[in-house]
């Protein structure tokens, strides 16, 4: 069974300053996709990031990176450059991919960190 | 850019009656899932939807849920007898079926949510 684990329930962190925020992950399954969702106050899921259990390289999206060590099993979340608009819930996910390649399973969550940006 | 869209944002309802909550998936994703997430905890999984019949679904998705995909754009979950611990923001999302590698990332997009209100 998959299991995801977010050991910090809030984050703050500077203005203009960069925060990592942790993410490991269990599972039996050799495939599988690590998401990160940012959920503002307003309640809905912005997706991302993501990062495939065979990708050589830590997965980039403007600002965001992700730190991605398989052997330990950690796919930490990095903000760089904070904006007071990164004030959010940040959930870190994940999916097995089935026998035969496909991937359109269900997304397991972790417990979610808050993150808090100040001026 | 394209969104999935969910209506209402916001919905009370009386123990025991039947609601219905409607999503309008990205219009090419062929893939539908129904999340829930209670107040305060995790996004768990409830559904996913796949060639008009459920693909896989969790041990939350009790006789009381039934999803449908009633025309082209619309995709529904129904809560027959509602209960109040039913109370929580439901999330819907769509995925592409991509196939353009064994691996393909099919990332899920999610509407806002509607939050249900049991009382």
């Amino acid at each position: 069974a998959q299991k995801i684990t977010q050991t910090q329930p809030g984050m703050f962190v500077q203005e203009k300053e960069a925060v990592t925020l942790d993410c490991t992950y269990d599972t039996s399954d050799p495939s599988y996709g690590l998401f990160w969702y940012k959920q503002p106050s307003s309640g809905e899921m912005i997706f991302l990031i993501y990062q495939g259990s065979y990708d050589q390289q830590n997965a980039t999206e403007g600002r965001y990176s992700l730190n991605f060590q398989k052997a330990r099993k950690s796919a930490n979340l990095v903000i760089s450059a904070s904006q007071l608009g990164d004030s959010a819930m940040y959930f870190c996910a994940m999916k097995d991919f089935y026998a035969g390649g496909t991937s359109y399973g269900k997304l397991t969550f972790g417990q979610g960190t808050i993150l808090t940006v100040h001026p | 850019e394209p969104e999935v869209t969910q209506t209402p944002s916001h919905q009370v309802t009386q123990m025991g009656q039947e609601v219905i909550l409607r999503c309008v998936p990205i219009s090419n994703h062929l893939y539908f899932y129904w999340y829930r997430q209670i107040l305060g905890q995790k996004v768990e999984f409830l559904v996913s939807f796949y060639n008009n019949e459920i693909s896989e679904k969790s041990e939350i998705f009790d006789d009381q849920f039934s999803v449908e995909r009633p025309d082209g754009s619309n995709f529904t979950l129904k809560i027959r007898s509602t209960k109040l611990e039913d109370s929580a923001m439901y999330f819907c999302a769509s995925s592409e079926a991509r196939r353009d590698s064994p691996i393909a990332k099919n990332i899920q997009y999610f509407g806002a949510g509607t939050r249900l209100s049991v009382l």
